[in-house]
């Protein structure tokens, strides 16, 4: 079975300083990971994915996350946080081993970034 | 703006309507899904669509069903709801590789059930 965690409910960072949202994952197979992020009263907006190949991702709005086979991680990143990045962040998984066309999320984590 | 358009954003029903939330996407994706979400809380997977037909239903009670009218469309019938119910409900549709394309959410219809 694939699964995803998020072990932090909130991370707080203050502008201008980097960010890091972290997420573990657990497959059977290639595991295809996702990062997306919803504001209030939104969707959720896909930021980047990782498939095959370099193990730094770049995406949207200055986001990146790195790929580490090893500790099973994907943690999602940005250089320099804006107060706009406050929002809620999902990490998710499918499974190339199986699990059919299910997307597995994490549990979420509230971003907060302040002057 | 979402490229997946849900309507209505908004909705209150008591327990005895029936009433029915629509998605429609233009991107010429073949797979389409139904999501819950509760506040705060990841989206849960509901139906899943591919080529038209049900390919998964995450054993939903059957007060609510799905409608895949065609390709662009997706509908959510939903009768004899509980307060419970209420919820952000979420479409959101994928490319021809599930399994490497990202999902497309629309905004969501936020349900409320008296």
């Amino acid at each position: 079975a694939q699964s995803v965690a998020q072990p932090e409910d909130q991370v707080n960072v203050a502008e201008g300083n980097p960010l890091t949202v972290k997420c573990t994952y657990s497959v059977s197979g290639n595991p295809y990971l996702f990062w997306y992020v919803q504001y209030p009263n939104r969707g959720l907006q896909f930021l980047l994915k990782y498939i095959t190949g370099d193990n730094l991702v770049k995406g949207s709005y200055g986001f990146e996350a790195e790929f580490n086979k090893s500790q099973t991680s994907f943690h999602l990143k940005k250089p320099s946080a804006l107060v706009s990045d406050s929002a809620l962040y999902f990490c998710a998984v499918r499974d190339g081993g199986g699990g059919g066309n299910k997307l597995t999320f994490g549990t979420g984590t509230q971003l907060k970034v302040e002057l | 703006d979402t490229e997946v358009t849900q309507t209505p954003k908004h909705l209150v029903m008591g327990m005895t309507n029936k009433k029915s939330l629509k998605c429609e996407q233009h991107m010429g994706h073949r797979a389409m899904y139904w999501y819950k979400q509760k506040a705060k809380k990841p989206p849960e997977l509901m139906f899943v669509y591919s080529y038209e037909k049900l390919s998964i239903n995450e054993s939903v009670p059957s007060r609510f069903s799905p409608e895949c009218p065609n390709s662009s469309l997706l509908n959510l019938h939903l009768h004899a709801l509980q307060p419970e119910d209420s919820a952000l409900y979420l479409c959101a549709s994928s490319g021809p590789s599930s399994y490497n394309s990202p999902l497309h959410f629309g905004n969501g219809t936020r349900l409320t059930v008296t």
